[in-house]
């Protein structure tokens, strides 16, 4: 079975710097998708930036980047400039990559991220 | 940009009372998916359906709860008969071959 680990329940930063989320996963597959979702007080789950196993590229999304070690089974968030609205619980999330019906989602337990003016 | 639509965004009900949850995914997508999420706790998978019918569950998704796709658009989620510790957030998310979508989520309180 998989897990995905978060081991930072609450970080913050000030606003302009640069802060960065981890995550670490475990699995025996070899094709998947992993995630960044942000959680907002309101509580919608906003995507924020996606990696696929098998691309050695780290993605990046604007400010948002990630630091993709496979070997490690390391996913890591950066964050740069950090803005006011960035503030939330940001889930880390992991997909078998086989898609079909079993696409569903095993998530992290949180990193709630505060950016201090 | 197409999105998951859910309603309503918050139900209250009386324990031992049947809800249904509903959700519209983005219309071309093929798969579908529940996922509950506990206040201040992790977003946690329910269930997942394709071509009428589930494809996967988790423990969480016991005999109180099943999955309709009534009409070819509507998905929803019913819960048989509520307990206290069934309020929580839950979400609707579909996907077609990619990553998946989420839709705003309904706010279950049971009382």
């Amino acid at each position: 079975a998989q897990t995905v680990t978060q081991s930072q329940p609450e970080m913050s930063v000030q606003e302009a710097e640069t802060v960065t989320l981890s995550c670490t996963y475990d699995t025996s597959e070899n094709n998947y998708y992993l995630f960044w979702y942000k959680q907002p007080p309101s509580r919608q789950m906003i995507l924020v930036i996606r990696q696929e196993a098998y691309k050695q590229q780290n993605a990046t999304e604007n400010r948002f980047s990630v630091n993709f070690q496979k070997a490690a089974k390391s996913f890591s968030l950066k964050i740069s400039d950090s803005q006011l609205g960035d503030t939330a619980m940001y889930f880390c999330a992991f997909m078998k990559g086989n898609g079909g019906s079993q696409g569903n989602l095993i998530f992290g337990k949180g990193t709630k991220l505060s950016v201090k003016p | 940009e197409p999105e998951v639509t859910q309603t309503p965004s918050h139900q209250v009900t009386q324990m031992g009372q049947e809800v249904i949850l509903r959700c519209v995914p983005i219309s071309n997508h093929l798969y579908f998916y529940w996922y509950r999420q506990i206040l201040g706790q992790k977003v946690e998978f329910l269930v997942s359906f394709y071509n009428n019918e589930i494809s996967e569950k988790s423990e969480i998704f016991d005999d109180q709860f099943s999955v309709e796709r009534p009409d070819g658009s509507n998905f929803t989620l019913k819960i048989r008969s509520t307990k206290l510790e069934d309020s929580a957030m839950y979400f609707c998310a579909s996907r077609s071959t990619g990553r998946p979508d989420f839709g705003n989520g309904t706010r279950l309180t049971v009382t």
